[in-house]
């Protein structure tokens, strides 16, 4: 069965603070990994990573996949307030029916204090 | 309106009552996806639709589970014989294909009494 397990489960930190997000997997027929950032309500869609070692980065987000070690970290530099949320991390697999199917991990709650 | 659409936003039911739950994806995306979140965890898959075909199911969706996309558009969700187990966020999800950026509706929270 396919497994995606986040670290922290919840981290603190002050504005301005850079935090470094984790995410481990095991799962057959890797296709992509996924970074969601979810606040009160729907996930919004952060990065997907196909390949290893490219770093993809928006603003003061980066992320990185290791396809060999199978994880992946999101980086979050100056946080804000606002960086407050939910950070999810998904795979999704390939193969038969499974296309486009994601698998979650349990999310990292990152708070940002003033 | 562009976006995943989803109704009811909160639905508070009896133990025992059936429920269902509505999903308007956005227009142009084939692909239709449920998942179910519970407080504390990620997105748990339930099942996924390309157009009008139900493509695959969770072991986590038991009989009392049923989805339709009947002419390959809006989705619905029902769940019969509500249990307080079932009480949790039901998240619909769309995509153009087979594209992993999928967009999210703002979910339809349960809670069953």
């Amino acid at each position: 069965e396919d497994k995606v397990v986040q670290s922290p489960l919840s981290l603190v930190v002050h504005e301005g603070d850079t935090v470094t997000l984790n995410c481990s997997y095991e799962v057959t027929n890797f296709r992509s990994l996924l970074w969601y950032k979810q606040e009160k309500k729907a996930p919004t869609f952060l990065f997907m990573l196909t390949s290893s070692g490219i770093e993809k980065k928006s603003g003061r987000l980066s992320s990185i996949l290791d396809k060999k070690e199978l994880f992946s970290i999101l980086n979050i530099t100056a946080t804000q307030t606002g960086d407050s949320a939910v950070y999810l991390c998904a795979v999704g697999s390939a193969g038969g029916t499974s296309y486009g199917k994601l698998t979650f991990g349990q999310g990292t709650i990152l708070t940002v204090h003033p | 309106d562009t976006g995943v659409s989803q109704n009811p936003r909160h639905k508070i039911t009896k133990r025992g009552q059936n429920v269902t739950f509505r999903c308007d994806p956005i227009s142009e995306h084939n692909r239709l996806y449920w998942y179910r979140q519970t407080l504390g965890q990620g997105p748990e898959f339930l099942t996924y639709f390309q157009n009008e075909a139900q493509l695959e199911k969770s072991r986590l969706l038991s009989d009392r589970f049923s989805a339709e996309r009947p002419k390959g558009s809006f989705s619905t969700l029902e769940i019969q014989r509500t249990e307080q187990g079932d009480s949790a966020m039901y998240l619909c999800a769309s995509s153009p294909g087979g594209n992993y950026g999928y967009t999210f509706g703002s979910g339809t929270r349960l809670t069953v009494v």
